[in-house]
């Protein structure tokens, strides 16, 4: 299995609070799980990643959690900013080949004051 | 580091024209690029992996013949729309894999929207 589920599709939080986003997979060759931020009408831009010997990475707001047996990762958005309105998009490969990134369909979060 | 460009930004085009979209990578090298294209409010599709110096892999359901890739050295992939019409009208990405990153990091162009006539 190649998919990569990812949930919510929409989430609203308010500004300051937490945004929590998961993605799950199937495919246990998979070794690196990447976030990327997608703006409208921009090209996506890489985030955070993690590879599946570590349990979480954090750097500054964003934090991804990782749950090897559970298949799951997610990505949390500490503080969050009106800035961070944004589409967010988590990904798998295996990591050591030129091999392409497969998606989720993406989580649109709006951060409201 | 690690920045990708693409050209055109943005392109409008009449039914039946050719199109080409660069994607380079500025300040690495990138043995492998992919290309996507990505329709409103939608994930990124992936249409295919262009390797330098040989020939590129499509997925499945994409139509080689129609979207030309060359891949002719290690920072310049491009993209060929050949006789477009107006349901090839999308948001095309780039993305580039530097050479010798231990990991499968990909760093994304800005896209190009491409509108058909």
């Amino acid at each position: 299995q190649q998919q990569v589920k990812q949930s919510p599709q929409s989430l609203i939080v308010q500004k300051g609070g937490i945004s929590i986003i998961n993605c799950a997979y199937e495919n246990t060759a998979f070794d690196y799980f990447p976030w990327y931020q997608q703006f409208p009408g921009k090209g996506p831009a890489l985030l955070i990643a993690i590879r599946p010997d570590v349990s979480e990475k954090k750097e500054g707001r964003f934090t991804i959690s990782f749950n090897k047996s559970a298949k799951q990762f997610s990505l949390h958005i500490m503080d969050s900013q009106p800035g961070d309105s944004a589409t967010y998009f988590c990904a798998a490969s295996m990591g050591t080949g030129n091999t392409p990134l497969v998606f989720g369909k993406g989580t649109r979060l709006s951060v409201i004051a | 580091g690690a920045v990708v460009s693409q050209h055109p930004s943005r392109v409008i085009c009449k039914s039946g024209t050719s199109v080409k979209i660069e994607c380079r990578s500025l300040d690495f090298q990138a043995t492998t690029m992919f290309w996507y294209r990505q329709f409103p409010k939608q994930s990124l599709m992936l249409m295919a992996t262009s390797n330098e110096g040989s020939k590129a892999t499509y997925e499945q359901g994409v139509e080689k013949d129609k979207f030309l890739i060359n891949h002719a050295s290690l920072t310049l992939s491009t993209l060929t729309v050949t006789s477009a019409h107006p349901e090839d009208s999308s948001f095309y990405i780039c993305s580039a894999r530097p050479t010798f990153w231990s990991y499968n990091e990909q760093f994304f162009g800005p896209g190009t929207r491409l509108t058909v006539l």
